[in-house]
């Protein structure tokens, strides 16, 4: 039982790259969550999905999207990379969204954008 | 809207000393109050938590108590160890919502 599991760990892109980051779990948990972790503001909500095939939009959805094609995964893209989506990047999932769930957080993903 | 405010840190004490770490919410309805701690270079990992007024979160000797008249979730452990050092988030999930509102975090050191 892996839990919450991200891909990559690390990665440096250029201005204008795209790449996309991997969570996957194993806990048939139905909600999923991005977040991204930057100095003095905490974790901010990226785009969560509330089940397989659907997604909405967080606190900070700008730059990124998401996909929910399978249970297990939840994927985040970004499509055109800037400097100020250098950040360290955490994946999260729970079995439902209700008051007292836990959030299974997975090790993150350090992005720097050159 | 809902927010979460916590002590800036870091908060620096010496093994064995009483840690405090203050945590303050505005919500609307009645939230569910967590506690989650990062160790250096790994995820989130949930520590405590409390559902309703007036219940007490406990584990690995950490406790905090939800106290809905001062809008208080704080974090107390009576004797730190050189192992607690992490940053300790505060945070609160609304009913209704699906979404968990995070503070800035704390970092305390605890040296030998």
């Amino acid at each position: 039982n892996a839990g919450v599991t991200q891909t990559p760990k690390f990665r440096v892109l250029k201005t204008g790259q795209s790449m996309t980051l991997l969570c996957a779990q194993d806990m048939n948990h139905e909600y999923m969550y991005w977040y991204r972790q930057d100095p003095g503001m905490g974790l901010r909500l990226i785009h969560y999905s509330v089940g397989e095939g659907t997604t909405a939009k967080g606190e900070v959805p700008d730059g990124y999207n998401v996909s929910r094609l399978k249970k297990q995964n939840f994927l985040l893209g970004l499509e055109s990379a800037a400097p100020s989506q250098t950040s360290v990047y955490f994946c999260a999932s729970s079995a439902t969204g209700a008051g007292g769930n836990e959030q299974f957080f997975g090790p993150g993903t350090r992005l720097t954008v050159l | 809207g809902n927010s979460v405010t916590q002590m800036e840190g870091p908060v620096t004490l010496s093994e064995e000393a009483f840690l405090t770490i203050n945590c303050t919410y505005t919500a609307t309805g009645y939230p569910s109050l967590f506690w989650y701690v990062q160790y250096p270079g790994e995820g989130l990992q949930l520590l405590l938590k409390a559902t309703k007024a007036d219940d007490k979160g406990s584990n690995k000797g950490f406790e905090a108590t939800y106290r809905k008249e001062t809008t208080s979730f704080h974090l107390e452990k009576g004797s730190v160890q050189v192992s607690d050092s992490a940053v300790y988030f505060c945070a609160l999930l609304n009913t209704g919502f699906q979404k968990l509102v995070f503070g800035t975090g704390t970092r305390l050191l605890v040296s030998p």
